[in-house]
């Protein structure tokens, strides 16, 4: 099975800040790489697939990239409202997937 | 407009069985494969099983293999999980969600709120 691992697990930065999350992957996974936000008691949202392209609505300070097993999420320019927790998630083995452990975003 | 609404949970006892249902609604249903993501409190994300949009392939995590039966009734655009067998490593939230296709890539595209599962005596 593939397993994806994220760093860091959590994370303290300021509104205004660029931010870096990354995902790994066991094996190469191509781009078969989705993220996801979550905020508290709310059902993730889908942010990016195909490693990096925005799902329609996404704003563009949310960027992802890499190919294989690194992954990164970026964030330029935190809003109030992306505190949140982020996820990678992996859809290479057809219809099974597997999620990071996620990250906490937090304020500073 | 996508519209997945859970149903079903509740408190069972080690052992027990539930039965959780996902009505959608604002899609083609029949075309879609239907995932079942669950999260332990405090805890992650974890993918739980897949069912593609005829019913046909059906996929699961390790951990709920033998015990647990994704299935759908594309007449009344509804997804189900019948969960037996029932661990207290069971207890979650557990979402429905939509698989889509982008360019290709498969995606969890929309969600539902979930349903709590307590297994517990």
């Amino acid at each position: 099975d593939i397993q994806m691992t994220q760093s860091p697990s959590s994370l303290s930065a300021s509104v205004g800040d660029r931010v870096t999350i990354t995902c790994r992957a066991s094996q190469s996974i191509h781009t078969y790489l989705n993220w996801y936000q979550q905020k508290p008691g709310k059902a993730p949202k889908f942010l990016i697939y195909a490693a990096s392209s925005l799902q329609s609505g996404v704003p563009s300070r949310f960027s992802g990239s890499g190919s294989g097993t690194h992954f990164t999420l970026t964030i330029t320019g935190l809003q109030p409202e992306d505190f949140a927790t982020y996820y990678c998630q992996h859809s290479y083995t057809t219809l099974m997937y597997t999620f990071g452990q996620g990250t906490k975003l937090e304020i500073k | 407009e996508v519209h997945l609404l859970e149903s079903g949970g509740g408190l069972v006892q080690p052992g027990g069985s539930l039965r959780l249902s996902c009505a959608t609604s604002g899609f083609t249903f029949n075309s879609c494969a239907m995932s079942w993501v669950r999260q332990a409190p405090g805890k992650g994300l974890e993918w739980v099983s897949t069912i593609s949009g005829s019913g046909g392939p059906t996929y699961y995590v390790d951990s709920v293999k033998g015990r647990f039966t994704i299935s759908r009734d594309n007449s009344k655009n509804t997804l189900y999980l019948q969960m037996n067998s029932l661990r207290a490593d069971d207890t979650a939230l557990y979402f429905c969600a939509k698989d889509s296709l982008y360019s290709g890539f498969d995606s969890l595209d929309s969600w539902g709120q979930g349903t709590l599962v307590t297994v517990s005596s």
